[in-house]
Protein backbone atom coordinates (compact mmCIF):
# COMPACT_ATOMS: atom_id res chain seq x y z
CA UNK A 1 0.00 0.00 0.00
CA UNK A 2 1.09 3.27 -0.72
CA UNK A 3 2.61 5.42 2.41
CA UNK A 4 0.96 9.30 2.27
CA UNK A 5 3.23 12.15 4.10
CA UNK A 6 1.05 15.53 5.37
CA UNK A 7 1.66 17.84 7.46
CA UNK A 8 1.13 17.35 11.31
CA UNK A 9 -0.83 20.61 11.90
CA UNK A 10 -2.29 23.56 10.04
CA UNK A 11 -3.39 26.82 11.68
CA UNK A 12 -6.14 28.91 9.43
CA UNK A 13 -8.50 31.96 10.05
CA UNK A 14 -12.29 32.40 9.08
CA UNK A 15 -12.82 32.67 5.63
CA UNK A 16 -9.04 31.69 4.27
CA UNK A 17 -8.26 29.25 1.75
CA UNK A 18 -6.69 25.95 3.03
CA UNK A 19 -4.59 23.79 1.03
CA UNK A 20 -3.54 20.30 2.55
CA UNK A 21 -0.74 18.75 0.47
CA UNK A 22 -0.31 15.15 0.76
CA UNK A 23 2.86 13.47 -0.71
CA UNK A 24 2.08 9.59 -1.98
CA UNK A 25 5.62 8.88 -4.26
CA UNK A 26 4.30 5.39 -4.12
CA UNK A 27 1.09 5.57 -5.61
CA UNK A 28 0.41 2.52 -7.99
CA UNK A 29 -1.87 2.65 -11.62
CA UNK A 30 -4.97 1.39 -9.55
CA UNK A 31 -4.92 4.13 -6.57
CA UNK A 32 -7.09 7.19 -6.14
CA UNK A 33 -6.33 9.69 -3.44
CA UNK A 34 -9.11 10.09 -0.85
CA UNK A 35 -9.66 12.39 2.11
CA UNK A 36 -11.68 12.12 5.04
CA UNK A 37 -12.45 14.67 7.50
CA UNK A 38 -12.60 13.62 11.03
CA UNK A 39 -14.04 15.51 14.01
CA UNK A 40 -13.62 14.91 17.84
CA UNK A 41 -15.92 11.64 19.10
CA UNK A 42 -16.99 10.97 15.54
CA UNK A 43 -15.92 8.35 12.73
CA UNK A 44 -13.88 9.32 10.01
CA UNK A 45 -15.93 11.03 7.01
CA UNK A 46 -15.28 11.17 3.37
CA UNK A 47 -14.19 14.43 1.81
CA UNK A 48 -13.88 13.79 -1.57
CA UNK A 49 -12.08 11.44 -3.79
CA UNK A 50 -10.16 11.62 -7.22
CA UNK A 51 -7.96 9.70 -9.64
CA UNK A 52 -5.88 12.79 -11.78
CA UNK A 53 -6.36 16.02 -12.68
CA UNK A 54 -8.74 18.13 -10.48
CA UNK A 55 -12.30 17.24 -8.67
CA UNK A 56 -14.47 19.29 -6.86
CA UNK A 57 -17.69 18.62 -4.92
CA UNK A 58 -19.62 21.25 -2.80
CA UNK A 59 -17.00 20.65 0.01
CA UNK A 60 -13.34 20.84 -1.29
CA UNK A 61 -11.61 20.43 -4.41
CA UNK A 62 -8.84 17.78 -4.93
CA UNK A 63 -5.88 18.84 -6.86
CA UNK A 64 -3.49 15.90 -8.54
CA UNK A 65 -0.42 17.10 -10.81
CA UNK A 66 0.20 14.65 -13.38
CA UNK A 67 3.02 12.83 -12.21
CA UNK A 68 -0.02 11.88 -9.29
CA UNK A 69 3.10 11.63 -6.91
CA UNK A 70 1.25 14.18 -4.44
CA UNK A 71 -2.37 15.62 -4.21
CA UNK A 72 -4.02 18.70 -2.52
CA UNK A 73 -7.04 19.04 -0.85
CA UNK A 74 -8.24 22.95 -1.06
CA UNK A 75 -10.68 24.12 1.61
CA UNK A 76 -12.45 27.04 0.25
CA UNK A 77 -13.30 29.95 3.24
CA UNK A 78 -12.93 27.49 5.97
CA UNK A 79 -15.16 28.00 9.43
CA UNK A 80 -14.72 27.38 13.17
CA UNK A 81 -16.55 23.99 12.44
CA UNK A 82 -13.76 22.83 9.59
CA UNK A 83 -11.67 22.31 12.53
CA UNK A 84 -11.00 18.83 12.52
CA UNK A 85 -8.56 16.11 11.07
CA UNK A 86 -7.78 15.43 7.76
CA UNK A 87 -6.36 12.24 6.61
CA UNK A 88 -5.12 11.73 2.84
CA UNK A 89 -5.37 7.80 2.07
CA UNK A 90 -4.39 5.88 -1.42
CA UNK A 91 -5.70 2.64 -2.48
CA UNK A 92 -7.93 0.76 -5.10
CA UNK A 93 -11.65 2.37 -5.97
CA UNK A 94 -13.19 -1.15 -5.45
CA UNK A 95 -15.13 -0.99 -2.11
CA UNK A 96 -12.98 -3.95 -1.27
CA UNK A 97 -9.87 -2.49 -0.82
CA UNK A 98 -8.83 -1.26 3.32
CA UNK A 99 -7.48 1.92 4.77
CA UNK A 100 -4.50 2.51 5.00
CA UNK A 101 -4.87 5.90 7.75
CA UNK A 102 -1.69 7.76 8.71
CA UNK A 103 -1.49 10.37 11.37
CA UNK A 104 -3.08 12.92 9.44
CA UNK A 105 -3.35 16.62 9.45
CA UNK A 106 -5.29 18.77 12.63
CA UNK A 107 -6.34 21.84 11.37
CA UNK A 108 -7.18 24.19 13.49
CA UNK A 109 -9.41 27.29 12.39
CA UNK A 110 -9.36 30.42 14.29
CA UNK A 111 -12.10 33.41 14.89
CA UNK B 1 -30.93 7.08 5.36
CA UNK B 2 -29.84 6.04 8.23
CA UNK B 3 -25.54 6.39 8.75
CA UNK B 4 -23.80 3.53 10.41
CA UNK B 5 -24.83 3.04 13.77
CA UNK B 6 -22.35 1.56 16.91
CA UNK B 7 -23.29 0.45 19.88
CA UNK B 8 -22.45 1.58 22.93
CA UNK B 9 -21.29 4.04 22.48
CA UNK B 10 -18.57 4.20 25.25
CA UNK B 11 -17.73 1.24 27.50
CA UNK B 12 -15.64 0.78 30.34
CA UNK B 13 -14.94 -2.83 31.53
CA UNK B 14 -12.30 -4.57 34.23
CA UNK B 15 -9.43 -6.30 32.75
CA UNK B 16 -10.84 -10.50 31.99
CA UNK B 17 -14.43 -9.49 31.23
CA UNK B 18 -16.05 -9.62 27.81
CA UNK B 19 -17.44 -7.05 25.98
CA UNK B 20 -19.27 -7.04 22.75
CA UNK B 21 -19.57 -4.25 20.31
CA UNK B 22 -22.16 -3.67 17.39
CA UNK B 23 -22.60 -2.09 14.32
CA UNK B 24 -25.30 -1.72 11.82
CA UNK B 25 -24.27 -0.97 9.04
CA UNK B 26 -26.32 1.18 5.90
CA UNK B 27 -28.97 -0.78 5.23
CA UNK B 28 -27.93 -2.52 1.50
CA UNK B 29 -24.23 -2.18 1.85
CA UNK B 30 -22.51 -5.69 1.74
CA UNK B 31 -19.06 -4.71 2.88
CA UNK B 32 -18.73 -3.74 6.45
CA UNK B 33 -15.19 -2.91 7.87
CA UNK B 34 -14.17 -2.73 11.74
CA UNK B 35 -10.96 -0.28 12.48
CA UNK B 36 -9.57 0.46 16.14
CA UNK B 37 -7.53 3.65 17.29
CA UNK B 38 -5.39 2.77 20.67
CA UNK B 39 -4.15 6.14 22.31
CA UNK B 40 -1.57 7.74 20.47
CA UNK B 41 -2.30 5.44 17.41
CA UNK B 42 -3.07 5.69 13.91
CA UNK B 43 -6.54 4.13 12.90
CA UNK B 44 -6.18 0.21 11.75
CA UNK B 45 -7.66 -1.82 10.19
CA UNK B 46 -9.08 -4.94 12.10
CA UNK B 47 -10.97 -7.09 9.52
CA UNK B 48 -13.51 -6.73 6.61
CA UNK B 49 -17.11 -8.90 5.96
CA UNK B 50 -18.40 -9.28 2.47
CA UNK B 51 -21.87 -10.01 3.60
CA UNK B 52 -21.58 -12.85 5.93
CA UNK B 53 -18.33 -13.99 5.09
CA UNK B 54 -14.88 -12.83 6.48
CA UNK B 55 -13.02 -11.31 3.56
CA UNK B 56 -9.81 -10.36 5.31
CA UNK B 57 -9.21 -10.46 9.05
CA UNK B 58 -5.65 -10.18 8.85
CA UNK B 59 -5.63 -7.10 11.40
CA UNK B 60 -6.58 -8.88 14.14
CA UNK B 61 -4.73 -8.77 16.73
CA UNK B 62 -4.98 -11.97 18.57
CA UNK B 63 -7.93 -14.80 19.21
CA UNK B 64 -9.32 -13.23 22.22
CA UNK B 65 -11.28 -10.79 19.23
CA UNK B 66 -13.76 -12.17 17.31
CA UNK B 67 -16.06 -11.01 15.14
CA UNK B 68 -19.47 -12.17 13.43
CA UNK B 69 -22.02 -10.71 11.05
CA UNK B 70 -24.81 -13.02 11.16
CA UNK B 71 -27.23 -12.97 8.02
CA UNK B 72 -24.91 -10.28 6.68
CA UNK B 73 -26.69 -7.40 8.22
CA UNK B 74 -25.09 -6.05 11.79
CA UNK B 75 -22.18 -7.30 12.71
CA UNK B 76 -20.20 -7.82 16.76
CA UNK B 77 -17.09 -7.51 17.65
CA UNK B 78 -16.31 -9.86 20.81
CA UNK B 79 -13.33 -9.16 23.20
CA UNK B 80 -12.78 -11.97 25.48
CA UNK B 81 -11.20 -11.49 27.86
CA UNK B 82 -10.56 -8.35 27.61
CA UNK B 83 -7.24 -6.92 28.38
CA UNK B 84 -5.64 -3.04 29.10
CA UNK B 85 -3.96 -2.99 25.84
CA UNK B 86 -7.45 -3.02 24.16
CA UNK B 87 -8.46 0.64 25.24
CA UNK B 88 -9.65 2.55 22.61
CA UNK B 89 -11.76 3.35 20.01
CA UNK B 90 -13.31 0.71 17.45
CA UNK B 91 -14.79 1.95 14.70
CA UNK B 92 -17.30 0.62 11.99
CA UNK B 93 -17.26 1.17 7.82
CA UNK B 94 -19.65 -0.06 5.62
CA UNK B 95 -19.34 0.48 1.85
CA UNK B 96 -20.68 -0.94 -1.49
CA UNK B 97 -19.44 -3.07 -3.78
CA UNK B 98 -17.54 -1.29 -6.23
CA UNK B 99 -17.08 2.12 -4.50
CA UNK B 100 -14.67 3.28 -2.53
CA UNK B 101 -16.62 5.88 -0.39
CA UNK B 102 -16.45 4.31 3.34
CA UNK B 103 -19.07 5.50 5.83
CA UNK B 104 -18.02 5.10 9.24
CA UNK B 105 -19.73 5.27 12.45
CA UNK B 106 -19.20 7.46 15.87
CA UNK B 107 -17.19 4.68 17.15
CA UNK B 108 -17.15 2.91 20.49
CA UNK B 109 -14.62 3.88 23.41
CA UNK B 110 -13.57 0.82 24.88
CA UNK B 111 -11.87 1.43 28.25
CA UNK B 112 -10.11 -1.57 30.58
CA UNK B 113 -9.17 -0.65 33.79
Amino acid sequence: LAKTTQPISMDSYEGQEVNITCSHNNIATNDYITWYQQFPSQGPRFIIQGYKTKVTNEVASLFIPADRKSSTLSLPRVSLSDTAVYYCLVGTNSGYSTLTFGKGTMLLVSP
Amino acid sequence: EAGVTQFPSHSVIEKGQTVTLRCDPISGHDNLYWYRRVMGKEIKFLLHFVKESKQDESGMPNNRFLAERTGGTYSTLKVQPAELEDSGVYFCASSQSGYGGYTFGSGTRLTVV
